[in-house]
């Protein structure tokens, strides 16, 4: 069974603050993307990484997909409250096109 | 706009009764799913339909019936809800499958579902 790891699983930090959250994985993906959800709505999606050792930015967000593509990064710069939200990594499991989702980092950025 | 929308946004029923959860996408999309969201658990899928006429149980799909009669609807039927699927219940779609590059899930606004 694929599974997707992500830790911490709750991370509260001060505004201005640098974080990494980890999505890991005994399984290669073919693709990996990341979401952030905020209270009473559904996710919404960051990035997408296909390329083993990709890094894609997003602002003061660095997403990277490792080398085997089984595990992920999430890199913030100078976090801001507007951060804070549910981040979940998802999987592309491969021909079916559906996708795995791990549990979730939940950051909470105080001002 | 484009946009998932799900309705009810709130729905307290009561063991048995049986009910069901719209949604519909204005997107034209191929692929939709429907996932749960229960603390501790993440996002689990409960069913996913490639395209008309065409869909697939998920990770959880026991208590659960879709169809896709139509592309823009995929409705949730609960013929007969229990308290255990009490949950936070979410649909999705996406152009040509979830997960492929290029072709995100874009996700409605959940129903909270209580079962009493």
């Amino acid at each position: 069974t694929q599974l997707l790891e992500q830790s911490p699983q709750f991370l509260s930090i001060q505004e201005g603050e640098n974080l990494t959250v980890y999505c890991n994985s005994s399984s290669v993906f073919s693709s990996l993307q990341w979401y952030r959800q905020e209270p009473g709505e559904g996710p919404v999606l960051l990035v997408t990484v296909v390329t083993g050792g990709e890094v894609k930015k997003l602002k003061r967000l660095t997403f990277q997909f490792g080398d085997a593509r089984k595990d992920s990064s999430l890199h913030i710069t100078a976090a801001q409250p507007g951060d804070t939200g549910l981040y979940l990594c998802a999987g592309d499991r491969g021909s079916q096109g559906n996708l795995i989702f791990g549990k979730g980092t939940k950051l909470s950025v105080k001002p | 706009e484009a946009q998932v929308t799900q309705n009810p946004r709130y729905l307290i029923t009561v063991t048995g009764k049986k009910l069901t959860v719209t949604c519909s996408q204005n997107m034209n999309h191929e692929y939709m799913s429907w996932y749960r969201q229960d603390p501790g658990l993440g996002l689990r899928q409960i069913y996913y339909s490639m395209n008309v006429e065409v869909t697939d149980k998920g990770d959880v799909p026991e208590g659960y019936k879709v169809s896709r009669k139509e592309k823009r609807n995929f409705p949730l039927i609960l013929e007969s809800p229990s308290p255990n699927q009490t949950s936070l219940y979410f649909c999705a779609s996406s152009f040509d499958g979830a997960g492929y590059p290029g072709s995100p899930l874009h996700f409605g606004n959940g129903t909270r579902l209580t079962v009493t």
